[in-house]
């Protein structure tokens, strides 16, 4: 079946621009986490959503990011204002429930802030 | 804030060689994953360890979760090139749904 998938595959934006990043997790997963990682470096946690619950925002950086997750599938994550410490590969994960052990993970977006 | 450490960051061998990564913390996760992540792709799940104290195989690696649950081990026998990539464990707590990620070893095998 399907992975998942995100999009764009990269973004080049100049500093100060909005970008908004997509994430389409597995069909029935119900949970779906977004994270940061520098080049060639782990995973920063970044927001979980789960259900309907609210979702646990804890690991954004700043308020200028912000994630939305439209009738519980796909999801944007939002980075306005955009500065260069914001270039990085963002990826997004989903698993089949919460506290499932196995997230899926997609092939990230890449950004670049110039 | 719960922190995993990797060593080493970088290890470049031989094939046929055998290596050793590690992952330490100071707190004590619930469970303990390996990931193998290769350029342009997002990670994948190697093996999820839950007890302390256990051991599981999956071919030529060799994951072990540390009795008190706070640290774990990966060991490749006899390494082959399709064994490159970056290798990430990732905690979780009981109180926490997100991993907590270390920052990664890159294992090169040269052929």
């Amino acid at each position: 079946g399907a992975g998942v998938s995100q999009s764009p595959s990269n973004k080049v934006t100049e500093k100060g621009k909005d970008v908004e990043l997509r994430c389409d997790p597995i069909s029935g997963h119900t949970a779906l986490y977004w994270y940061r990682q520098s080049l060639g470096q782990g995973l920063e946690f970044l927001i979980y959503f789960q259900g309907n619950s609210a979702p646990d925002k804890s690991g954004l950086p700043s308020d200028r990011f912000s994630a939305e997750r439209t009738g519980g599938s796909v999801s944007t994550l939002t980075i306005q204002r955009t500065q260069q410490e914001d270039s990085a590969v963002y990826l997004c994960a989903s698993s089949l429930r919460s506290g499932s052990y196995e997230q899926y993970f997609g092939p990230g977006t890449r950004l670049t802030v110039t | 804030t719960q922190l995993l450490e990797q060593s080493p960051q970088f290890l470049s061998i031989q094939e046929g060689e055998n290596l050793t990564v590690y992952c330490n913390s100071s707190s004590v996760f619930s469970s303990l994953q390996w990931y193998r992540q290769e350029p342009g792709e997002g990670p994948v799940l190697l093996v999820t360890v839950v007890t302390g104290g256990e051991v599981k195989k999956l071919k030529r690696l060799t994951f072990q979760f540390g009795d008190a649950r706070k640290d774990s081990s990966l060991h490749i026998t006899a390494a082959q090139p399709g064994d490159t990539g970056l290798y990430l464990c990732a905690g979780r707590d009981t109180g926490r749904r997100a991993l907590t990620f270390g920052s990664g070893t890159r294992l090169q095998v040269q052929p």
